[in-house]
Formats: C-alpha cells, structure tokens, sequence
C-alpha cells in the first residue's frame, strides 16, 4: 500500500526559529511536493521537486526552501518562521511513469508559529 | 494557464439527500480531472478520476463524477448521503502530456446534518 509520512502531525515554533517539516515516501516517485492548506484558499503550492537535487518553485516559495538529498525524502525548512506561516502542510508524491500525475498526499502538519 | 473553480464553497444537506459538488475547470489543451476528499485533521485522499473513455466516473464510497467537455465541467455527485461524508472535497486539474503539478480548486465544505 503506498505511505506518504510526514514527521509531525502539530508542532508549535517561535517566531524566528528554523523549522524543518520532513515527508518520506516508499513509492519510489520520482515527483513530490509541499503544499499549504489554508480556510478559504484551498491548497496553495510551495516547492516541488522532480528529481533528487531539483527543485522549482511553486506559487508561495518566499520564505521558504527544500532539500532533496534522497529520493524517497523531501523536506520543507521555514529559515525564521514568521506567524503567517501558521498553517496546514501537506506533502505529496506521484510518479512520472503513470503520465495522469495522480498524487498521494501524506496526513498533513498543523504548524503554529507563536 | 489552468484554473479550477468550486462553485460552492459550502454545501450543508440532510443526510440520505442527494449532493453535487460543483467543478468547472479551464484549460486550452486535453485534461485529466480528479477529485479529493479530505477529512477533518487528515490529509487528501484520492476519490476517483477521469483519464478517458467514459465520461461518467465511478469513485470509492458511492460518489460518481460526470466529465462534460463543452461545458468544460466535472461535477461530482452522490445520490444519498451520510453522516460520514462529512469533509472537504477538492477538484484538481493536470495537463495531458504537460507539468507534472495538479492544479487545485479551493475546495468545498460539504456537511451532512441528521
């Protein structure tokens, strides 16, 4: 069964604390993604990555970056996290083999920035 | 550039009443449609999918989806609710043989009341 995991479901942060969300998948995709979720605005796209190494920016990239060091591991780092980045993060991944980019969504991490 | 829109951002309804979830998407090239659910403190969860063929779509949990080209449209329906159904339901959007990424709509509330 495919697993998307993310390290935490909430985690409360300072203002100006580094923060890292990591999402891990055993599909062996080849595409994932970070998302933000917030009321009204539906999901809005941070970072996706393609690649091992590769990133492209999404829609929101200020204020945040990513790693992917490892296939199977993407990761989201708020350099100083700011109160406005209080929100839902969820990660994806999906496969380049299937063409439709059907993606698989980890549970998600609830972040409040204090 | 894709755009997908959610008609209704809230759809209260008694429960074992018919529902549509609205989706109407906007794209100049060939399109692959999806629809997501997600339940409260979880993240998405595929529902079903339109690749080809038949434009009348069968998903999990009894919900069906009719794909209507010239109306560039992707309704979702389910003949009676329950209870349980209760969550977020989000249409998405990707390009035939295009970006790897899924273009999200804002989603809509659907609540089922006893």
């Amino acid at each position: 069964d495919v697993k998307v995991t993310q390290s935490s479901r909430y985690l409360v942060k300072r203002t100006g604390e580094k923060v890292f969300l990591e999402c891990v998948q055993d599909m062996d995709h080849e595409n994932m993604f970070w998302y933000r979720q917030d009321p009204g605005l539906g999901l809005r796209l941070i970072y996706f990555s393609y690649d091992v190494k590769m990133k492209e920016k999404g829609d929101i990239p200020e204020g945040y970056s990513v790693s992917r060091e490892k296939k199977e591991r993407f990761s989201l780092i708020l350099e100083s996290a700011s109160t406005n980045q209080t929100s839902m993060y969820l990660c994806a991944s999906s496969s380049t083999g299937t063409k439709y980019n059907e993606q698989f969504f980890g549970p998600g991490t609830r972040l409040t920035v204090l | 550039a894709q755009s997908v829109t959610q008609l209704d951002s809230q759809v209260p309804v008694f429960e074992e009443a018919p529902v549509e979830l609205r989706c109407n998407y906007s794209s100049s090239v060939s399109v692959y449609l999806f629809w997501y659910v997600q339940y409260p403190n979880q993240g998405l969860q595929l529902l079903l999918k339109y690749l080809s063929g038949s434009t009348l779509v069968k998903g999990i949990n009894g919900f069906e989806a009719e794909f209507n080209k010239s109306q560039t449209s992707f309704h979702l329906r389910k003949p009676s609710v329950h209870i349980s159904d209760t969550a977020e339901y989000f249409c998405a959007v990707s390009d035939q043989g295009g970006s790897e990424k899924l273009v999200f709509g804002k989603g809509t509330k659907l609540t089922v009341n006893p």
